[in-house]
Protein backbone atom coordinates (compact mmCIF):
# COMPACT_ATOMS: atom_id res chain seq x y z
CA UNK A 1 0.00 0.00 0.00
CA UNK A 2 1.41 3.28 -0.61
CA UNK A 3 1.73 6.03 2.26
CA UNK A 4 3.29 7.95 4.09
CA UNK A 5 5.22 7.09 7.13
CA UNK A 6 6.52 8.69 10.32
CA UNK A 7 8.55 6.96 13.34
CA UNK A 8 8.33 6.87 15.58
CA UNK A 9 5.67 7.86 17.15
CA UNK A 10 5.97 8.74 20.64
CA UNK A 11 9.62 10.13 21.15
CA UNK A 12 11.24 11.28 24.56
CA UNK A 13 14.12 13.55 24.82
CA UNK A 14 16.07 15.58 27.16
CA UNK A 15 16.45 19.37 27.06
CA UNK A 16 19.79 20.21 24.95
CA UNK A 17 19.74 17.20 22.97
CA UNK A 18 19.19 17.23 18.92
CA UNK A 19 16.42 14.77 17.87
CA UNK A 20 15.54 13.47 14.40
CA UNK A 21 12.06 12.39 13.08
CA UNK A 22 11.84 10.56 9.94
CA UNK A 23 9.30 10.62 7.04
CA UNK A 24 9.14 8.35 4.59
CA UNK A 25 6.53 8.42 1.23
CA UNK A 26 6.12 5.71 -0.99
CA UNK A 27 3.81 7.53 -3.36
CA UNK A 28 6.55 9.16 -5.94
CA UNK A 29 5.41 12.48 -4.94
CA UNK A 30 8.06 15.30 -5.41
CA UNK A 31 7.21 17.69 -3.14
CA UNK A 32 7.43 16.91 1.43
CA UNK A 33 6.68 19.02 4.08
CA UNK A 34 6.99 19.69 7.71
CA UNK A 35 4.00 20.91 9.88
CA UNK A 36 3.81 21.34 13.90
CA UNK A 37 0.56 21.02 15.64
CA UNK A 38 0.44 22.56 19.03
CA UNK A 39 -2.72 21.89 21.54
CA UNK A 40 -5.82 22.64 20.16
CA UNK A 41 -4.21 24.61 17.52
CA UNK A 42 -3.88 24.62 13.83
CA UNK A 43 -0.77 23.18 11.84
CA UNK A 44 2.21 25.60 11.36
CA UNK A 45 4.71 24.99 8.11
CA UNK A 46 8.28 24.06 9.14
CA UNK A 47 9.64 23.38 6.08
CA UNK A 48 8.99 21.58 2.44
CA UNK A 49 10.71 20.82 -0.43
CA UNK A 50 9.42 20.67 -4.11
CA UNK A 51 12.26 18.59 -5.48
CA UNK A 52 15.61 16.45 -4.47
CA UNK A 53 18.52 18.65 -2.98
CA UNK A 54 16.09 21.58 -2.45
CA UNK A 55 13.90 23.08 0.14
CA UNK A 56 12.43 26.36 1.79
CA UNK A 57 11.57 27.73 4.74
CA UNK A 58 7.46 28.07 6.17
CA UNK A 59 6.18 30.16 8.80
CA UNK A 60 8.43 28.25 11.54
CA UNK A 61 11.70 27.00 10.47
CA UNK A 62 13.66 28.71 13.51
CA UNK A 63 15.67 26.14 15.28
CA UNK A 64 14.66 22.97 12.48
CA UNK A 65 17.02 21.81 9.87
CA UNK A 66 15.69 19.55 6.85
CA UNK A 67 17.27 17.11 4.12
CA UNK A 68 16.09 16.21 1.30
CA UNK A 69 18.99 13.64 -0.72
CA UNK A 70 16.44 10.56 -1.94
CA UNK A 71 13.04 11.56 -3.47
CA UNK A 72 11.17 9.22 -0.78
CA UNK A 73 12.73 10.80 2.23
CA UNK A 74 12.37 14.12 4.01
CA UNK A 75 14.03 13.75 7.57
CA UNK A 76 13.52 16.82 10.42
CA UNK A 77 16.06 17.45 12.97
CA UNK A 78 14.96 19.83 16.13
CA UNK A 79 17.97 21.46 17.32
CA UNK A 80 18.40 22.32 20.76
CA UNK A 81 18.07 26.16 19.36
CA UNK A 82 14.22 25.19 19.14
CA UNK A 83 12.98 27.21 22.25
CA UNK A 84 9.60 25.14 22.38
CA UNK A 85 10.24 21.66 20.93
CA UNK A 86 7.44 19.49 22.48
CA UNK A 87 4.62 19.35 20.03
CA UNK A 88 3.03 16.70 17.51
CA UNK A 89 4.97 17.30 14.58
CA UNK A 90 3.71 16.17 11.06
CA UNK A 91 4.77 15.24 7.78
CA UNK A 92 2.82 15.79 4.30
CA UNK A 93 3.47 14.47 0.52
CA UNK A 94 1.95 15.73 -2.62
CA UNK A 95 2.09 16.05 -6.68
CA UNK A 96 3.63 19.56 -7.56
CA UNK A 97 3.46 19.62 -11.20
CA UNK A 98 -0.56 20.52 -11.46
CA UNK A 99 -2.49 23.60 -10.86
CA UNK A 100 -3.64 22.53 -7.21
CA UNK A 101 -3.26 19.35 -5.62
CA UNK A 102 -4.11 17.55 -2.12
CA UNK A 103 -1.78 16.56 0.42
CA UNK A 104 -1.31 13.15 1.93
CA UNK A 105 -0.18 13.01 5.75
CA UNK A 106 1.11 10.35 7.88
CA UNK A 107 0.46 9.55 11.13
CA UNK A 108 2.30 12.03 13.04
CA UNK A 109 5.37 11.63 15.97
CA UNK A 110 4.74 13.11 19.45
CA UNK A 111 7.78 14.61 20.67
CA UNK A 112 8.28 15.72 24.31
CA UNK A 113 11.22 17.50 25.38
CA UNK A 114 11.88 17.87 29.37
CA UNK B 1 -2.25 34.74 2.04
CA UNK B 2 -6.01 35.12 1.72
CA UNK B 3 -8.18 34.12 5.10
CA UNK B 4 -10.54 31.90 6.00
CA UNK B 5 -13.81 32.21 8.96
CA UNK B 6 -15.34 28.98 10.85
CA UNK B 7 -16.87 28.92 13.55
CA UNK B 8 -15.31 26.87 16.48
CA UNK B 9 -17.53 24.08 17.26
CA UNK B 10 -20.62 22.72 15.60
CA UNK B 11 -22.96 19.67 16.45
CA UNK B 12 -24.85 17.29 14.66
CA UNK B 13 -26.91 14.13 15.34
CA UNK B 14 -25.77 11.13 13.29
CA UNK B 15 -27.67 10.04 10.23
CA UNK B 16 -28.33 13.84 9.71
CA UNK B 17 -26.94 16.42 6.86
CA UNK B 18 -24.28 18.62 8.52
CA UNK B 19 -23.50 21.87 6.78
CA UNK B 20 -20.28 23.20 8.05
CA UNK B 21 -19.20 26.83 6.90
CA UNK B 22 -16.50 28.53 5.82
CA UNK B 23 -16.12 32.75 4.90
CA UNK B 24 -12.91 33.67 2.46
CA UNK B 25 -14.20 37.48 1.65
CA UNK B 26 -10.49 38.38 0.57
CA UNK B 27 -10.36 35.34 -1.81
CA UNK B 28 -8.90 35.90 -5.23
CA UNK B 29 -9.59 34.35 -8.45
CA UNK B 30 -7.08 31.67 -8.70
CA UNK B 31 -7.64 30.70 -5.06
CA UNK B 32 -8.46 26.81 -4.70
CA UNK B 33 -10.96 26.26 -1.54
CA UNK B 34 -9.75 23.30 -0.10
CA UNK B 35 -11.16 20.87 3.10
CA UNK B 36 -9.28 18.88 5.16
CA UNK B 37 -10.86 16.96 8.47
CA UNK B 38 -8.04 15.71 11.29
CA UNK B 39 -9.21 12.93 13.76
CA UNK B 40 -7.96 12.87 17.64
CA UNK B 41 -4.31 12.23 17.38
CA UNK B 42 -3.97 11.97 13.52
CA UNK B 43 -2.62 13.64 10.34
CA UNK B 44 -4.90 15.32 8.75
CA UNK B 45 -7.63 13.56 5.31
CA UNK B 46 -8.16 15.47 2.46
CA UNK B 47 -11.56 15.56 2.18
CA UNK B 48 -12.60 17.69 -1.00
CA UNK B 49 -11.66 20.96 -2.95
CA UNK B 50 -13.09 23.27 -5.68
CA UNK B 51 -12.46 26.69 -7.45
CA UNK B 52 -15.73 28.04 -9.40
CA UNK B 53 -18.01 25.02 -9.65
CA UNK B 54 -19.99 23.03 -6.65
CA UNK B 55 -18.18 19.81 -6.05
CA UNK B 56 -19.27 15.72 -4.88
CA UNK B 57 -17.23 13.07 -3.52
CA UNK B 58 -17.26 10.16 -2.05
CA UNK B 59 -16.70 11.93 1.45
CA UNK B 60 -18.82 14.97 1.17
CA UNK B 61 -19.94 17.76 -1.28
CA UNK B 62 -18.58 21.27 -1.50
CA UNK B 63 -21.24 24.48 -2.43
CA UNK B 64 -19.47 27.19 -3.21
CA UNK B 65 -21.24 30.67 -3.29
CA UNK B 66 -21.63 32.48 -6.73
CA UNK B 67 -19.45 35.15 -5.41
CA UNK B 68 -16.85 32.75 -3.90
CA UNK B 69 -17.04 34.63 -1.16
CA UNK B 70 -17.88 31.83 1.03
CA UNK B 71 -18.28 28.27 0.81
CA UNK B 72 -19.88 25.13 2.53
CA UNK B 73 -18.61 21.15 3.35
CA UNK B 74 -21.99 19.18 3.15
CA UNK B 75 -21.61 15.90 4.79
CA UNK B 76 -24.86 14.33 3.58
CA UNK B 77 -25.51 11.97 6.26
CA UNK B 78 -22.87 12.08 9.54
CA UNK B 79 -21.78 9.26 11.10
CA UNK B 80 -20.03 9.14 14.37
CA UNK B 81 -16.76 8.72 12.57
CA UNK B 82 -17.34 12.43 11.07
CA UNK B 83 -16.41 13.54 14.87
CA UNK B 84 -12.69 15.92 13.38
CA UNK B 85 -11.51 19.36 12.82
CA UNK B 86 -12.77 20.35 9.80
CA UNK B 87 -10.86 23.10 8.14
CA UNK B 88 -11.45 25.33 5.35
CA UNK B 89 -8.25 26.31 3.54
CA UNK B 90 -7.24 28.80 0.50
CA UNK B 91 -4.64 28.01 -1.73
CA UNK B 92 -3.21 29.90 -4.80
CA UNK B 93 -2.38 27.71 -7.67
CA UNK B 94 0.38 28.26 -10.42
CA UNK B 95 2.80 30.19 -7.26
CA UNK B 96 5.94 28.78 -6.35
CA UNK B 97 4.86 27.85 -2.86
CA UNK B 98 3.10 25.29 -2.91
CA UNK B 99 1.74 25.96 1.02
CA UNK B 100 -1.54 25.16 2.50
CA UNK B 101 -2.16 27.59 5.81
CA UNK B 102 -4.37 25.50 8.15
CA UNK B 103 -5.74 27.65 10.80
CA UNK B 104 -8.00 26.35 13.78
CA UNK B 105 -10.95 24.73 11.82
CA UNK B 106 -14.08 24.05 13.10
CA UNK B 107 -14.83 20.82 15.61
CA UNK B 108 -17.75 18.67 14.98
CA UNK B 109 -19.54 17.04 17.40
CA UNK B 110 -21.75 13.93 16.25
CA UNK B 111 -24.73 13.27 19.01
CA UNK B 112 -25.59 8.92 18.78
Amino acid sequence: DGGITQSPKYLFRKEGQNVTLSCEQNLNHDAMYWYRQDPGQGLRLIYYSQIVNDFQKGDIAEGYSVSREKKESFPLTVTSAQKNPTAFYLCASSYRDRPTYEQYFGPGTRLTVT
Amino acid sequence: DAKTTQPNSMESNEEEPVHLPCNHSTISGTDYIHWYRQLPSQGPEYVIHGLTSNVNNRMASLAIAEDRKSSTLILHRATLRDAAVYYCILERSGGSNYKLTFGKGTLLTVNP
